[in-house]
């Protein structure tokens, strides 16, 4: 079984500059969770899909993140304008449903951002 | 708020020598807690989830244990292949979100 699968594994952007990671979940997971992780700290959750709506997004800064999830399968994160503190990891995971239920996490996408 | 902290934050040990990692919780109430491994460059792997306190997991050389404070992970007989940042996460009641700690980065020398 396939896993969680992120793109791109690297970005480099300059500072203002849009950028934008592609998530596709384990086939047959509904949830979907978008995590950044900052050097040496464990994920911190941006932002919970069930299916295609957004259930918990208080995490996000939405001045100038943005996320989509269309036909409650894969998902894309956006930042616009990128800043040089979103430097990090950003981690993407799935599951079957929600409470209790194993998150398994994709490869991660690390922003440079410079 | 959920506090995770895990110590300590780095270990270094020979190869076979056996150690222990601790995960203590501030949360009301656990649904469950989880330990995941992660490889640098790459994303955190499930390892265990544990649900009550007295309950126990086993996988290879690991062994994680539960109490209604912390968790230990024990490592018996480790090899350089169990080097990795080893990272614990909550769960609290009617809560879907993971709250983890910063990690234990374990090192095993040949």
């Amino acid at each position: 079984e396939a896993g969680v699968v992120q793109s791109p594994r690297y970005k480099i952007i300059e500072k203002k500059q849009p950028v934008a990671f592609w998530c596709n979940p384990i086939s047959g997971h509904n949830t979907l969770y978008w995590y950044l992780q900052n050097l040496g700290q464990g994920p911190e959750l941006l932002i919970r899909y069930e299916n295609e709506e957004a259930v918990d997004d208080s995490q996000l800064p939405k001045d100038r993140f943005s996320a989509e999830r269309l036909k409650g399968v894969d998902s894309t994160l956006k930042i616009q304008p990128a800043e040089l503190g979103d430097s990090a990891v950003y981690l993407c995971a799935s599951s079957k449903g929600v409470v209790t239920d194993t998150q398994y996490f994709g490869p991660g996408t690390r922003l440079t951002v410079l | 708020e959920d506090q995770v902290t895990q110590s300590p934050e780095a270990l270094r040990l020979q190869e076979g020598e056996s150690s222990s990692l601790n995960c203590s919780y501030t949360v009301s109430g656990l649904r469950g807690l989880f330990w995941y491994r992660q490889d640098p460059g790459k994303g955190p792997e499930f390892l265990f989830t544990l649900y009550s306190a007295g309950e126990e997991k086993e996988k290879e050389r690991l062994k994680a244990t539960l109490t209604k404070k912390e968790s230990f992970l024990h490592i018996t007989a480790p090899k350089p292949e169990d080097s990795a940042t080893y990272l614990c996460a909550v769960q609290a009641p009617n809560d879907y979100k993971l709250s983890f700690g910063a990690g234990t980065t374990v090192t095993v020398r040949a």
